[in-house]
């Protein structure tokens, strides 16, 4: 069970948009739209920005959005803000019934 | 209020044992999945574990097959992750989150910290 591939850090300065890359396989980004996304700040639970590939929970801003290419989804946060320091996680099911990570994604806010 | 809280974790010898819980409240606890993430302190989010609504569906990450099961007490609104044969590579903050759209974990406990450690 390998874990989906996310670049490590990303940063950008206010306003700014940047786009976070989760790449998978067949057997798991690329076979099921059961991609999810999370938001993680230092010492607290993760937080659900989007599932479904592109779908956002009740509460979570427009600004969050999803996609996917293939084995590849992707989270594109538009008009940063300083709150929006924090660890990005993809995750998704996967032909095996069970469900895989991606190592996350450190965004700074500059 | 939806919340879950997770409590069990503890510092463990290697090779011990461990029964972390998750108690749940204010949803209908019976009509959700659970599932437990894990997360070495500094590191990514780990997948361990899910049940189903009934408790009969379970599935494990490799590295827990045979070592972990999870189970549920829908009456009480609990669910368990038994650990045995514990490692170093154990240790981390264990979170239970609720399977509530489309397999995403809409809400997750506040994480219990295991600690595997001679």
């Amino acid at each position: 069970q390998s874990g989906l591939t996310q670049v490590a850090s990303v940063s950008a300065s206010p306003g700014q948009s940047i786009t976070i890359s989760c790449t998978g396989t067949i057997r798991d980004v690329g076979g099921y739209n059961y991609v999810t996304w999370y938001q993680q700040h230092p010492g607290t639970a993760p937080r659900l920005l989007i599932y479904n590939v592109h779908e956002r929970p009740s509460g979570i801003s427009s600004r969050f959005s999803g996609s996917k290419s293939g084995n590849t989804a992707s989270l594109t946060v538009s008009g940063l803000q300083a709150e929006d320091e924090a660890d990005y996680y993809c995750a998704s099911y996967t032909s095996s019934y069970t469900w895989v990570f991606g190592g996350g994604t450190k965004v700074t806010v500059l | 209020e939806v919340q879950l809280v997770e409590s069990g974790g503890d510092l463990v010898q290697p090779g011990g044992s461990l029964r972390l819980s998750c108690v749940a409240s204010g949803f209908t606890f019976r009509n959700h999945w659970i599932h437990w993430v894990r997360q070495v302190p500094g590191k990514g989010l780990v997948w361990v574990a899910r049940i189903n609504e009934e408790g009969r569906e379970k599935n494990y990450a490799d590295f827990a097959k045979g070592r972990f099961t999870i189970s549920r007490d829908n009456a009480k609104n609990i669910v368990y992750l038994q650990m045995s044969s514990l490692g170093v590579e154990d240790t981390a903050v264990y979170y239970c989150a609720r399977d509530g759209v489309a397999f995403g974990y809409d809400y997750w406990g506040p994480g219990t910290l295991v600690t595997v450690s001679s």
